[in-house]
């Protein structure tokens, strides 16, 4: 099965702009999904397809994807986006599993 | 609104087995594949599988065959996952997700299940 790599912590400085990053095989014919996850909660999609995002997410979230990595951007971090962010993507073994990366933690200092 | 609620935590033995329900509302259960995640204590999120909510086909990720089963009660909208032969190294939250749209993500999300493996 696919793997999807993360770096562990990404900081940034409120009001700042950060990217986060997702390399792996997959990536390469699938689209990538992004969650975001708060202490004690479900996580919550942000991004999907080629840069698409759910309703009510704000437009501060925006996604790339060159290759084999996929990014997501958050231009003007807030307080509210710390937490931990994990990318996914369909498996490139074409049975409709899904894979996930390991997750980045993300501070906003 | 499009919703997905799940059963209570469980406190488990080694060696029995458990059942967590996610109970969909809000749209039409048969449109949309349901996908089972745990996350263990501390830990990333890994994916168990999914099941084809028109047909009951279950696929399962690799390390999930066997032990893991999900079914489906149409009738209530409601998937179901069975894992019998607990062990300690099953204790996580469980969750149910829906499919977005086809490849395009898991939304919503349950509010998980913790499921607790000690003697």
């Amino acid at each position: 099965s696919s793997e999807l790599t993360q770096d562990p912590a990404v900081s940034v400085a409120l009001g700042q702009t950060v990217r986060i990053t997702c390399q792996g095989d997959s990536l390469r014919s699938n689209f990538a999904s992004w969650y975001h996850q708060k202490p004690g909660q479900a996580p919550v999609l942000v991004m999907y397809g080629k840069n698409d995002r759910p309703s009510g997410i704000p437009d501060r979230f925006s996604g790339s994807s060159s290759g084999n990595i996929a990014s997501l951007t958050i231009t003007g971090a807030q307080a509210e986006d710390e937490g931990d962010y994990y990318c996914n993507s369909r498996d490139s073994g074409g049975n409709h599993l899904e894979v996930f990366g390991g997750g980045t933690r993300l501070t906003v200092l | 609104q499009v919703q997905l609620v799940q059963s209570g935590s469980e406190l488990k033995k080694p060696g029995a087995s458990v059942r967590v329900y996610c109970k969909a509302s809000g749209y039409t259960f048969r449109n949309y594949d349901m996908n089972w995640v745990r996350q263990a204590p501390g830990k990333g999120l890994e994916y168990i599988g999914w099941i084809n909510t028109r047909t009951g086909n279950p696929t399962y990720a690799q390390g999930f065959t066997g032990r893991f089963v999900f079914s489906l009660d149409t009738s209530v909208s409601t998937a179901y996952l069975q894992i019998s032969s607990l062990k300690a190294e099953d204790t996580a939250v469980y969750y149910c997700a829906r499919d977005y749209f086809d490849a395009s993500g898991l939304h919503p999300w349950g509010q998980g299940t913790l499921v607790i493996v000690s003697s």
